[in-house]
């Protein structure tokens, strides 16, 4: 099985753009999650989505915002990007105890 | 709310030494507890799980029980490899409706030969 694949691998946005990220998510799970990783706050819960819908959400800006197709691929976008938006973005998909990972989107922002 | 406590890194050992990295976590209801393993440029890999009290997850020569006495799932090798440099992620989810995972700050293992 393929594993969880995130696209682009690596981006450069100006403040104030908007981005947006890709995630497909492993064969046959409807699970997908999203983390912002920085080296000051460590791994931090975006949000979830489960069969399109947004099952929970991270304490993060309304600027952040997500969403799932029918296939299970997950987007997520950012708009009005800021320097500490500058981050590695990564996606999850599993079912049940086992979350599988993506290797992740590097975001930085000037 | 729910939270998990690595102890600080890096942890800086000889290859074939011990290696203990301390995970404290506080949670209602009754978790499930991971330890995640990232390398270099990569995402984030499972290294091993225990879903309930007094399990023991195991995998490549890691090991880590579930203790909810002490709410600790400390992670746990006999000898270390130069191959095991990499940073170490206590998790934990409630798995009641989501698989949404709470991580600690990481450890970064550093192994020498």
């Amino acid at each position: 099985k393929a594993g969880v694949t995130q696209t682009p691998r690596y981006l450069i946005k100006t403040r104030g753009q908007q981005v947006t990220l890709s995630c497909s998510p492993i064969s046959g799970h409807r699970s997908v999650s999203w983390y912002q990783q920085t080296p000051g706050q460590g791994l931090q819960f975006l949000f979830e989505y489960f069969s399109e819908t947004q099952r929970n959400k991270g304490n993060f800006p309304g600027r952040f915002s997500g969403r799932q197709f029918s296939n299970s691929r997950s987007e997520m976008n950012v708009s009005t990007l800021e320097l500490g938006d500058s981050a590695l973005y990564l996606c999850a998909s599993g079912e049940g105890y086992e979350q599988y990972f993506g290797p992740g989107t590097r975001l930085t922002v000037t | 709310g729910n939270s998990v406590t690595q102890m600080e890194g890096p942890v800086t050992l000889s290859e074939e030494a011990f290696l203990t990295i301390n995970c404290t976590y506080t949670a209602t209801g009754y978790p499930s507890l991971f330890w995640y393993v990232q390398y270099p440029g990569e995402g984030l890999q499972l290294l091993l799980k225990a879903t309930k009290a007094d399990d023991k997850g195991s995998n490549k020569g890691f090991e880590a029980t579930y203790r909810k006495e002490t709410t600790s799932f400390h992670l746990e090798k006999g000898s270390v490899q130069v191959s095991d440099s990499a940073v170490y992620f206590c998790a934990l989810s409630e798995m009641i409706n989501t698989d949404k995972l709470i991580f600690g700050t990481g450890t970064r293992l550093q192994v020498f030969p």
